[in-house]
């Protein structure tokens, strides 16, 4: 089946840095790409739909200005949490298909924010 | 509003057993629906999927059943393996057309016993 990808699969950070988190899309394009968090023991919570040439869509109750999203080209989507924090420490999935009833997710990037 | 929730947190079987997972939604305009697994510090991987104008699906080991009336999903894993410990997600696409993005819900984790 199709593969998504993620890097970096974690990564461990000081308070107020910023983090960069790619996902793509190995074997397909996708014009669309979407970005999950998930808690411990709980569920994925949807972010951000990633759109390729324009900007990104967000959840309620997440902010823009903190998670920056950037679809550069039909198989990659970046993340970057800014000013991060130890609540955002999380685990963070990309999904993406080649049709939207097709989504594949990526290994998710555990960000812990010391 | 919103929302796709599940009866069990978590489900203890022998192997060889049957396991049922079931599944409660709310959106009655949502006409696509997932199962994940999810394996710990692993993304979700796609198990099975039904559209509304199905009530069963069959896949290898796993069907999935839907029931519209009231609102109910289940996922049932014949002859239950230690590989089938994981947790497992509904999800059901926004019900603002098809568009990938997904809601999940609280997950059921699953404990086989050998």
């Amino acid at each position: 089946g199709a593969v998504v990808s993620q890097h970096p699969s974690w990564v461990i950070c000081k308070s107020g840095t910023s983090v960069k988190i790619e996902c793509r899309s190995l074997d397909f394009q996708a014009t669309t790409m979407f970005w999950y968090r998930q808690f411990p023991k709980q569920s994925l919570m949807l972010m951000a739909t990633s759109n390729e040439g324009s900007k990104a869509t967000y959840e309620q109750g997440v902010e823009k200005d903190k998670f920056l999203i950037n679809h550069a080209s039909l198989t990659l989507s970046t993340l970057t949490v800014t000013s991060a924090h130890p609540e955002d420490s999380s685990f963070y999935i990309c999904s993406a298909g080649p049709h939207a009833d097709t989504q594949y997710f990526g290994p998710g990037t555990r960000l812990t924010v010391l | 509003g919103e929302s796709v929730g599940l009866h069990l947190p978590t489900l203890s079987v022998q192997e060889g057993d049957n396991s049922i997972i079931n599944c409660a939604y709310s959106n009655s305009a949502s006409d696509y629906f997932i199962w994940y697994k999810q394996e710990s510090g692993k993304g979700p991987q796609f198990i099975i999927d039904i559209r509304s104008n199905m009530d069963k699906r069959q896949g290898q080991r796993v069907t999935v059943l839907l029931n519209k009336t009231v609102k109910h999903l289940s996922l049932q894993i014949a002859a239950t393996q230690p590989g089938d410990s994981a947790v497992y997600f509904c999800a059901e696409n926004s019900g603002s057309g098809n568009t990938g993005k997904l809601i999940f819900g609280q997950g059921t984790t699953l404990q086989v016993k050998p």
